[in-house]
């Protein structure tokens, strides 16, 4: 069975520092997708960020990055200059490949970001 | 371009009853999903389609239905209500063959709170 564990259920941070979400799974495949959802109170998933295995460059989105390690299966997302905006819950998602592409996800982490 | 849509938004049943969760997608997407996630966990899929016609059991399927007569719509239903079932409900969809930015990436409907009483 797959599994995605966040060993972190809270986390904070000071607006405008930087804070890591940590992320690892568990796969015997070497080609796979990775995802880190951020669900605000009103509950909406929303992409952050995506990662493909087979890429070794780590995702970058704006103020989101990433640090893929997948011989350690670790999938940290770093969150830079945070903003009051980017206190939700996170969730990593990891999709294996040709399985109707169903997701995994992990519990959650909770940011809050302290003014 | 309203991309996910679920309705309703939320709704309260009593043991026993029944009710569809309706979820439409204007994507054009092949794949649709419907989770669950309760309370401090995670997302647990409950079923999935691979285009109009096809459906087939996630992670936690007993006690729903689905049916995809068409892209667009993937509705949920939940035949006798039992109190386990008291969650809030997403639905979701993803062409796996999209553009580079989309592909293997699922979109999510605002989700539906369902309480089971």
């Amino acid at each position: 069975a797959q599994t995605v564990t966040q060993s972190q259920p809270e986390m904070s941070v000071q607006e405008a520092e930087t804070v890591t979400l940590s992320c690892t799974y568990d796969t015997s495949e070497s080609d796979y997708y990775l995802f880190w959802y951020k669900q605000p109170p009103s509950r909406q998933m929303i992409l952050v960020i995506r990662q493909e295995a087979y890429k070794q460059q780590n995702a970058t989105e704006n103020r989101f990055s990433v640090n893929f390690q997948k011989a350690a299966k670790s999938f940290s997302l770093k969150i830079s200059d945070s903003q009051l905006g980017d206190a939700a819950m996170y969730f990593c998602a990891y999709r294996p490949p040709n399985t109707g592409n169903q997701f995994y996800f992990g519990t959650g982490t909770s940011l809050t970001v302290i003014p | 371009n309203a991309g996910v849509t679920q309705t309703p938004k939320f709704r309260i049943l009593k043991i026993g009853q029944s009710m569809t969760l309706q979820c439409a997608q204007d994507m054009n997407h092949n794949y649709m999903y419907w989770y669950r996630q309760d309370p401090g966990m995670g997302l647990k899929l409950i079923y999935y389609s691979v285009g109009a016609g096809i459906t087939d059991k996630g992670e936690v399927p007993n006690g729903y239905n689905v049916s995809r007569s068409t892209t667009e719509d993937f509705p949920l239903r939940l035949e006798l209500a039992a109190p386990s079932q008291t969650s809030v409900y997403f639905c979701a969809s993803s062409h796996l063959r999209g553009l580079a930015g989309g592909r293997d990436t699922q979109y999510f409907g605002p989700g539906t709170r369902l309480t089971v009483l």
